[in-house]
């Protein structure tokens, strides 16, 4: 079936360090690809997402391009911020049916001033 | 707008006792879906359904049930709770008309269940 392979975390950076937290998936389609934070006490929220091959979702100065040669899907920003410590995860959804997500295990990232 | 809402925000349970959690929205979405978070698992799908009238298993729905009372609300039941029920669990939902590639799932906040 379906999986996403996401980096052991935590990932430990100071601030203004570049980002970057690695995904891989397998799938039999061509899935969609996407980036979801958890901040601390809450639900997941969508931060970038994508389509196709070399679509690249951006937001919040957060960027992920889709790389269909070599299924991946990884996360990079130029300069964290303390703000950006959170939990982030990488998941696809198969486009051949309904749309359920299929998550990574996740990546705690921790910034310290 | 208060988009996903979850209750309760906390639980804990005996072994063998029953109940339910409740999760409503407000976006008018068409499908929702109840996930479990686990330390080094991610989130895992319980059950969803795709549109009101209809529920269907996800990837571990043994030990839980579901109801989609209405469009606006999916309950997640627990009948006899047992220790490995222990999680954080997730409602989410989606517009689920299938005119988005990729759609948004919208996240509540989370209910946290323990099980002695």
């Amino acid at each position: 079936g379906d999986s996403v392979t996401q980096m052991e975390g935590p990932v430990t950076l100071s601030e203004e360090a570049f980002l970057t937290i690695n995904c891989t998936y397998t799938a039999t389609g061509y899935p969609s690809l996407f980036w979801y934070v958890q901040y601390p006490g809450e639900g997941l929220q969508l931060l970038l997402k994508a389509t196709k091959a070399d679509d690249k979702g951006s937001n919040k100065g957060f960027e992920a391009t889709y790389r269909k040669e070599t299924t991946s899907f990884h996360l990079e920003k130029g300069s964290v911020q303390v703000s950006d410590s959170a939990v982030y995860f990488c998941a696809l959804s198969d486009r051949a049916g309904f749309q359920k997500l299929v998550f990574g295990t996740g990546t705690r990232l921790l910034v310290s001033p | 707008n208060a988009g996903v809402t979850q209750t309760p925000k906390f639980q804990v349970l005996k072994t063998g006792q029953s109940m339910t959690l409740q999760c409503a929205q407000d976006m008018n979405h068409n499908s929702m879906y109840w996930y479990r978070q686990d330390p080094g698992m991610g989130l895992r799908l319980i059950y969803y359904s795709a549109s009101e009238g209809t529920t269907d298993k996800g990837e571990v729905p043994n030990g839980y049930n579901v109801s989609r009372l209405n469009k606006r609300e999916f309950s997640l039941r627990l009948e006899s709770a047992a220790p490995s029920q222990t999680s954080v669990y997730f409602c989410a939902s989606s517009d689920g008309t299938g005119v988005t590639l990729a759609e948004e799932q919208f996240f509540g906040p989370g209910t946290r269940l323990t099980v002695l």
